[in-house]
This record gives structure tokens, C-alpha cells and sequence, in this order.
């Protein structure tokens, strides 16, 4: 069981927008603004898409978006491209633990 | 270009040891705080252990403590993680990562990954 919890899967249809959760408590998504979010592809490694919930890195396309309200945060995917299918992990700094992940939610594009 | 490639998973029994290592290339690597995460499978990304530029601060997971340790080599750009008694429940293919600089809880380059097996 993780320490975040994510949606185990989420589907749209090219041009459409998603929106991933991301649960955790007030010892972590609710206690600072250290949240980020990666996309796995298979076999590949891991790529930071957000991060300080709503900050994007060099690269990464603007149609990818982060918000927070409380302990939840969220991970937006506008106008879906087939590129975009894969697994996404939030992640945030826990007082004491230092990094707790979600278990990662699988976006597949129909 | 930030490069780190993962080497040293292979298949131990439990309770054996093995070294991983993450060669480095592309950026001050003794500057960098360094991470370790692992997948197992099926499971979600868990991050293992972590240390500052200088090798004299080293954070793990509780799980993983007494039994893993993370050290690097600066003149090498190399990070590695020495793993002893291991468990089935180690089993997972483990990544090394770079933290995003200035910024806590946040890993912007990352390895491929490197596979290791705890089976008998």
C-alpha cells in the first residue's frame, strides 16, 4: 500500500483533457508545496513533469499542469496525445519519512 | 547532457548481498544530492536512500536501514548502493536519480534502472 494515493488507471481520447489525484495527509501533499509528478513509460526511466506542485522543467510541454487543494493534489493532461500514455507517480516530502510516492496511475489514450 | 546509467542487478538469494552502481556524466556530480528508488512489480516507485554532495549525510528508508548503504566516489561520478540480507521483498528494479538542485523532494534526471532478484 502506498503512502499517496492515486487512481489505479484513467482513459481519454486524443485532444481531451484528464486529471490524475493525488491523496496523502497533512504530513506530506498538505504540509508543504514539494509535490511532483513523473511519467514512466515502459522500460524507460522515470521523467520529472511538475514539481513545487505547479512548476514545469525546462522541456516539458505546457499542456501538462499541477494544482494542490489541501491534501489532494492533481495533475491535469491537456489535449491528450498518444505519446502521453503511460504511468504517472506523484510524489512529496513526508516530515520524518523524507519521500513517499503514489502507486502510480496507468493513462492509456483510446 | 545529464546521463546516469544503473549497473550490478543481477539474481541473489535471500539473504545475499550486491552492489549497485550509477555512473554519472554531464553534470558537477559532487555537487549533487543523489537518490536511490526501486519498483517492484506490480508495486509503485519507493525511494531507498538518498546522500549530499560530500557523502557525509546519508537518509534511508526505514525498511532498508542496517542493511543498505549508500555511499559515492567523486573522483569516479559514481553513487552506489551495497545491499545486504537482502529479501524476496527487495526484489525490484532499482533507479538512481539527481535532485533537482535547490529544490527539495524533486529528481530530474534518472537512470534506466537496473534489475535485481532475491530468489533462491
Amino acid at each position: 500500500q502506498s503512502a499517496l494515493t492515486q487512481p489505479a488507471s484513467v482513459s481519454g481520447s486524443p485532444g481531451q483533457s484528464i486529471t490524475i489525484s493525488c491523496t496523502g495527509s497533512s504530513s506530506d501533499v498538505g504540509a508543504n508545496d514539494y509535490v511532483s509528478w513523473y511519467q514512466q513509460h515502459p522500460d524507460e526511466a522515470p521523467k520529472l513533469m511538475v514539481y513545487e506542485v505547479n512548476n514545469r522543467p525546462s522541456g516539458v510541454s505546457s499542456r501538462f499542469s499541477g494544482s494542490k487543494s489541501g491534501n489532494t493534489a492533481s495533475l491535469t493532461i491537456s489535449g491528450l496525445q498518444a505519446d502521453d500514455e503511460a504511468d504517472y507517480y506523484c510524489a512529496s516530502h513526508r516530515r520524518g519519512v523524507l519521500e513517499v510516492f503514489g502507486g502510480g496511475t496507468k493513462l492509456t489514450v483510446l | 547532457e545529464v546521463q546516469l546509467a544503473e549497473s550490478g542487478g543481477g539474481l541473489v538469494q535471500p539473504g545475499g548481498s550486491l552492489r549497485l552502481s550509477c555512473a554519472a556524466s554531464g553534470f558537477t556530480f559532487r555537487n549533487a544530492w543523489m537518490s536511490w528508488f526501486r519498483r517492484a512489480p506490480g508495486k509503485g516507485l519507493e525511494w531507498v536512500a538518498n546522500l549530499n554532495g560530500d557523502g557525509s549525510e546519508t537518509y534511508y528508508l526505514n525498511s532498508v536501514k542496517g542493511r543498505f548503504t549508500v555511499f559515492r566516489d567523486n573522483a569516479e561520478n559514481s553513487l552506489y548502493l551495497e545491499m545486504n540480507s537482502l529479501r524476496a521483498e527487495d526484489s525490484a528494479v532499482y533507479f538512481c536519480a539527481r535532485d533537482l538542485p535547490g529544490v527539495k523532494s524533486t529528481f530530474d534526471y534518472w537512470g534506466q534502472g537496473t534489475l535485481v532478484t532475491v530468489s533462491s
